[in-house]
């Protein structure tokens, strides 16, 4: 089973570019959502999904989008890259919503913003 | 606020000990805490999870316990082995927490000597 498929694993990116980080899951599961981690301050909620259609914001929104179209993908757009985006993203999914159930993470992307 | 602590930040045993890793959480009203294994470059990976009604739970030389009362939580490695380095994070689902209700722990480093 692939889980929780997260693309790309590294990506640079210049200031003021946008980029949309991708991630699918082949678990129908209903809740996905997107984590950012930086050293020093653990995991923070970007956006949430609890299903198609459905979209909130979680802890640090600002600076990105995204959508659900399906139930399988949730990307995760980044407007126009800053350095303070720089971090390592991940993208979650449970067979129920908020944290109720055991969540399942993609491998993480690395991005650097210069 | 629901505030998760870990500690220690980081741990190195030698190979064969039995070891706890420690999590404790400020606010006691909790639906489940969540113990995940995190490795280097890697995504996040379920090993326990623990309902509010719950005293512990058991995966093959993982033990969690939980004692809400107290906002404390335990996970027991036995017969450690170089295998198990990695990084360690609690998260607490509570109506406290973030937007989804989870509130991470920033990790313990273990670091199991051959």
């Amino acid at each position: 089973n692939a889980g929780v498929t997260q693309t790309p694993k590294f990506q640079v990116l210049k200031t003021g570019q946008s980029m949309t980080l991708q991630c699918a899951q082949d678990m129908n599961h209903e809740y996905m959502s997107w984590y950012r981690q930086d050293p020093g301050m653990g995991l923070r909620l970007i956006h949430y999904s609890v299903g198609a259609g459905i979209t909130d914001q979680g802890e640090v929104p600002n600076g990105y989008n995204v959508s659900r179209s399906t139930t399988e993908d949730f990307p995760l757009r980044l407007l126009s890259a800053a350095p303070s985006q720089t971090s390592v993203y991940f993208c979650a999914s449970s067979r129920t919503g908020m944290g109720v159930e055991k969540l399942f993470f993609g491998s993480g992307t690395q991005l650097s913003v210069l | 606020k629901q505030e998760v602590t870990q500690i220690p930040a980081a741990l190195s045993v030698p190979e064969g000990e039995n070891l706890v890793l420690n999590c404790s959480f400020t606010d006691s009203a909790i639906y489940n805490l969540q113990w995940f294994r995190q490795d280097p470059g890697k995504g996040l990976t379920s090993l326990l999870l623990i309902q509010s009604s719950q005293r512990e739970q058991t995966s093959g030389r993982l033990n969690a316990s939980l004692d809400k009362s107290s906002g404390r939580s335990t996970l027991y490695i036995a017969a450690s082995q170089p295998g198990d380095s990695a990084t360690y994070l609690c998260a607490v689902k509570s109506s406290g927490g973030g937007a989804d209700g989870l509130t991470f722990g920033k990790g313990t480093h273990l670091i199991i000597q051959p």
